[in-house]
């Protein structure tokens, strides 16, 4: 069964410092999209990314962060200039066209900022 | 506003019992809902969805209900397994164009053997 990949599986950097977090949707999706679930929290919504462009995102979503689906498999989320709060669980998901709601998780990527 | 809650933050279910796990939205205007498990360590799995337009779907030994004039929707899962011990997340999306999913704050479901 096709399924979502993440890279790295946990990324310790230091503030200040820039990461990459990486993601391998589902072959035939469309749409893209990036949450964050701090420990003990709940997960959330932080950018939809379709037809190469943005789609929708949150107000986490500043200037810090961006998007880019650099070829035809790989989706990634920079974040410019990492702060203590960015440390969270980033989960990638991907959906087909016109079943938006069936979104499918990657395993997620631990960031600890340091 | 956007919220999303759930009544209990812990069930515990004996072996082959039936759970029934419930989730409060406040938002009139959602009009899809799903419920999500997640496993420790694993991202969210997709269990089921239902539509405003509806107020029961099954699964395979799972049923959502969902009750538009409280707002209101549950997860049944009959024959609890240990294996369906996880965190359960209902979650929203609101009608027009978006596709941003709006969790709650997830209910830990624990089997007992």
């Amino acid at each position: 069964e096709p399924e979502v990949t993440q890279t790295p599986s946990h990324q310790v950097t230091q503030m200040g410092q820039e990461v990459i977090l990486r993601c391998v949707p589902i072959s035939n999706h469309l749409y893209f999209y990036w949450y964050r679930q701090i420990l003990g929290q709940k997960v959330e919504f932080l950018v939809s990314f379709y037809n190469n462009e943005i789609s929708e995102k949150s107000e986490i979503f500043d200037d810090q962060f961006s998007v880019e689906r650099p070829d035809g498999s790989n989706f990634t989320l920079k974040i410019r200039s990492t702060k203590l709060e960015d440390s969270a669980m980033y989960f990638c998901a991907s959906s087909r066209q016109g079943e938006a709601g069936e979104q499918y998780f990657g395993p997620g990527t631990r960031l600890t900022v340091t | 506003g956007e919220s999303v809650g759930l009544h209990l933050p812990t069930l515990s279910v004996q072996e082959g019992d039936n759970s029934i796990i419930n989730c409060a939205y406040s938002n009139s205007a959602s009009d899809y809902f799903i419920w999500y498990k997640q496993e420790s360590g694993k991202g969210p799995q997709f269990i089921i969805d239902i539509r405003s337009n509806m107020d029961k779907r099954q699964g395979q030994r799972v049923t959502v209900l969902l009750n538009k004039t409280v707002k209101h929707l549950s997860l049944q899962i009959a024959a609890t397994q240990p294996g369906d011990s996880a965190v359960y997340f209902c979650a929203e999306i609101l009608g027009g164009a978006t596709n941003k999913l709006i969790f709650g704050t997830g209910t830990l479901l624990a089997v007992q053997p």
